[in-house]
């Protein structure tokens, strides 16, 4: 049972740059979201999706877009990446919004 | 929005000593869930309490929904509960949950 799996792990970006973090669940979920992680500052909500179909802009959506492609996929792009997007990355998921949440191992970006 | 504010910062402890960590939130919540995040960064859940006291092994938690706080006790810590703790609740009703910034635990051998 996989859970909650994002790819890459680690990637280096150069400003301007473009790219996607995938993230797919095998729970069965209906809400997926996309978290960011820095230093002193807790996570912070990027994106979400309460269900297949739907998305929502969170606290800090700038520069992001997503996609929730069928139930089990939801990714997050960068379109052209900036070193204050350097961070880690999180995907999380659960039943709803009510329920408990799971999350990814996170994905280590670093835009130079 | 809901703030979530969790004391201390940092935390460092003698392995075997107990530890409290607060969780305050601004809002009446219906949903509110403790995290442990370990060293490597991986996020575990620990606790979804939204109201009474859970325990599972030597971690317990208690919130008190009226009084808009929870708790978490860590109970004879060993090195492994090292990392960082967050408890986080819905900005309103039936919303993602906004995260505290954290407490840092360092327990020593």
């Amino acid at each position: 049972n996989a859970g909650v799996t994002q790819t890459p792990k680690f990637q280096v970006l150069k400003t301007g740059q473009s790219m996607t973090l995938q993230c797919a669940q095998d729970m069965n979920h209906n809400s997926m979201y996309w978290y960011r992680q820095d230093p002193g500052m807790g996570l912070r909500l990027i994106y979400y999706s309460a269900s297949e179909g739907t998305t929502d802009k969170g606290e800090v959506p700038n520069g992001y877009n997503v996609s929730r492609l069928n139930k089990r996929e939801f990714s997050l792009r960068l379109e052209s990446a900036a070193p204050s997007q350097t961070s880690v990355y999180f995907c999380a998921s659960s039943t709803g919004y009510g329920n408990t949440i799971y999350f990814g191992e996170g994905s280590w970006l670093t835009v130079v | 929005g809901i703030q979530v504010e969790q004391s201390p910062p940092d935390l460092i402890l003698q392995e075997g000593a107990n530890s409290t960590l607060r969780c305050n939130f601004s809002d009446s919540v219906n949903n509110l869930q403790w995290f442990h995040q370990n060293p490597w960064g991986q996020l575990i859940n620990l606790f979804y309490i939204p109201s009474g006291t859970k325990q599972n092994g030597r971690l317990s938690a208690t919130t008190v929904a009226t009084e808009r706080y929870s708790l978490l006790y860590i109970s004879s810590s060993q090195t492994t509960d090292s990392g960082v703790y967050f408890c986080a609740a819905p900005n309103s009703g039936n919303t993602p949950l906004v995260f505290g910034k954290g407490t840092r635990l360092s327990v020593i051998a």
